[in-house]
């Protein structure tokens, strides 16, 4: 049973510049969320999509967007990068999403210059 | 939301118990306590999670009190492999704006020692 998977692990981009990245959820889930993490700190909640809609959304500008297709997984789109954009994202994928488990990929380890 | 406290760190020898505590005194009588752990620049990892009773699985034990205003986790026989960020998580209520958010604190890193 495959868990959570995200592409790329790795990443790096310039200031100004767009970043897309990917998340499978776990077999059998439909819920997806995303998750920032700076460095020395918990991860922070992005927004999380059900049914191919955002459904919750945390603290976060405009410039962070998402998508959810048909077969549940799901795309981060962050556009005008900052240095401050460089962490940790995280997927994770739950069933419903309502309070149930979520169970995080390994993360992509985003670096803007 | 209910907020959860814990220590910055602690230590624990290979081959005993870790007991993790977690204050989560303005907890609603409908939200979860969650434990996670995340292991250096890992995904954070599931462990466990309980209502009112107490829980246990094949990783851990999660023990709360009656008051439902602390919880401990137990990892029974640490490992160096233990070693990590443990976040224990209130899991906002169904019935609040903000259910299906995972609010993650600092944690407590662990350090298992031979």
């Amino acid at each position: 049973d495959a868990g959570v998977t995200q592409s790329p692990t790795h990443l790096i981009k310039t200031r100004g510049q767009q970043v897309t990245l990917r998340c499978s959820p776990k077999s059998g889930h439909d819920t997806v969320s995303w998750y920032q993490q700076a460095l020395g700190q918990g991860p922070q909640f992005i927004f999380q999509y059900y049914e191919e809609e955002e459904r919750q959304r945390g603290n976060f500008p405009d410039r962070f967007s998402g998508h959810q297709f048909p077969n549940y997984s799901s795309e981060l789109n962050v556009n005008a990068l900052l240095l401050g954009d460089s962490a940790l994202y995280l997927c994770a994928s739950s069933f419903q999403g309502r309070g149930e488990t979520q169970y995080f990929g390994p993360g992509t380890r985003l670096l803007v210059l | 939301d209910a907020k959860t406290t814990q220590p910055t760190s602690m230590d624990c020898a290979e081959g005993r118990a870790a007991n993790l505590p977690c204050n989560h005194s303005t907890i609603s009588g409908n939200e979860y306590v969650y434990w996670y752990r995340q292991i250096h620049s890992q995904g954070p990892q599931y462990i466990i999670h309980g209502l009112k009773n107490n829980e246990t699985n094949e990783m851990a034990s999660l023990i709360i009190t009656e008051d439902r205003k602390s919880s401990t986790l137990i990892l029974p026989h640490a490992t160096l492999r233990d070693t990590a960020v443990y976040y224990c998580i209130v899991s906002p209520s169904k019935t609040t704006d903000s259910w299906g958010k995972l609010q993650f604190g600092a944690g407590t890193q662990v350090v298992v020692t031979p």
